[in-house]
């Protein structure tokens, strides 16, 4: 079976320019997490998608940072303009609501930016 | 607040020898736990999880933890450790909801096992 998808694995970009990450979750699932990991702050949750919807976004750093989720299968975490300090490992998730709670999460392999 | 401690950033454990992890949350409602596994470059695997009933839960590749509401704790076990189990574990909280379960992880412990 199909893991979470999440492209590109490494990206370098020059402060300043945009920059796009994608998330493909694994199909049927209805709930969506994009994380950021580093070495000082670890794992946080920016924010996560129910049925397409957004939830819960108080993770989002600021208003440089956003994420849409325009259908089941596809997600974007977007950051404009870049800065040096959004170098991070981001991370897509995706879950199954079973039984009336929401099952565990599957992550993807992360996309490595580095921002210059 | 919510939040998940892992008291040990790195251990280092002898192959065939026993493992403990340690994790405590702080939770205001009944925690939906969880057990991460993260090699180096890669996404989270999940190990295990406890969402209710028996307190001790078996998961993959001969791990296992136990939910001790008392001591509000939720330690990862392995009886004999080999040497593919160095990684890094990370333990999450989160609530129990149908509209997905946004997740507290703690800061992670390294694992390090050594021949």
């Amino acid at each position: 079976d199909a893991g979470v998808i999440q492209s590109p694995r490494h990206e370098v970009t020059e402060m300043g320019q945009e920059v796009t990450l994608r998330c493909k979750p694994i199909s049927g699932h209805n709930s969506l997490f994009w994380y950021r990991q580093t070495m000082m702050r670890g794992l946080e949750l920016l924010i996560y998608f129910n049925n397409n919807v957004p939830i819960d976004d108080s993770g989002m750093p600021e208003d440089r940072f956003s994420a849409k989720m325009p259908n089941a299968s596809f997600s974007t975490l977007k950051i404009q303009p870049s800065e040096p300090r959004d170098s991070a490992v981001y991370f897509c998730a995706s879950s199954v609501g079973q039984g009336g709670v929401s099952g565990p999460q599957h992550f993807g392999d992360g996309t490595r930016l580095s921002i210059l | 607040a919510q939040s998940v401690t892992q008291p040990d950033i790195h251990i280092t454990v002898s192959e065939g020898a026993s493992l403990e992890l340690r994790c405590n949350y702080s939770y205001g409602a009944t925690p939906y736990l969880f057990w991460y596994v993260q090699s180096p470059g890669q996404g989270l695997q999940l190990l295990l999880k406890y969402f209710s009933g028996d307190t001790l839960v078996q998961g993959i590749k001969g791990f296992e933890a136990e939910f001790k509401r008392s001591q509000s704790s939720f330690n990862l076990r392995k009886p004999s450790v080999h040497w593919s189990d160095a990684a890094e574990y990370f333990c999450a909280v989160g609530a129990q909801s149908q509209a997905g379960t946004a997740l507290i992880f703690g800061k992670g412990t390294t694992l390090s096992v050594s021949s």
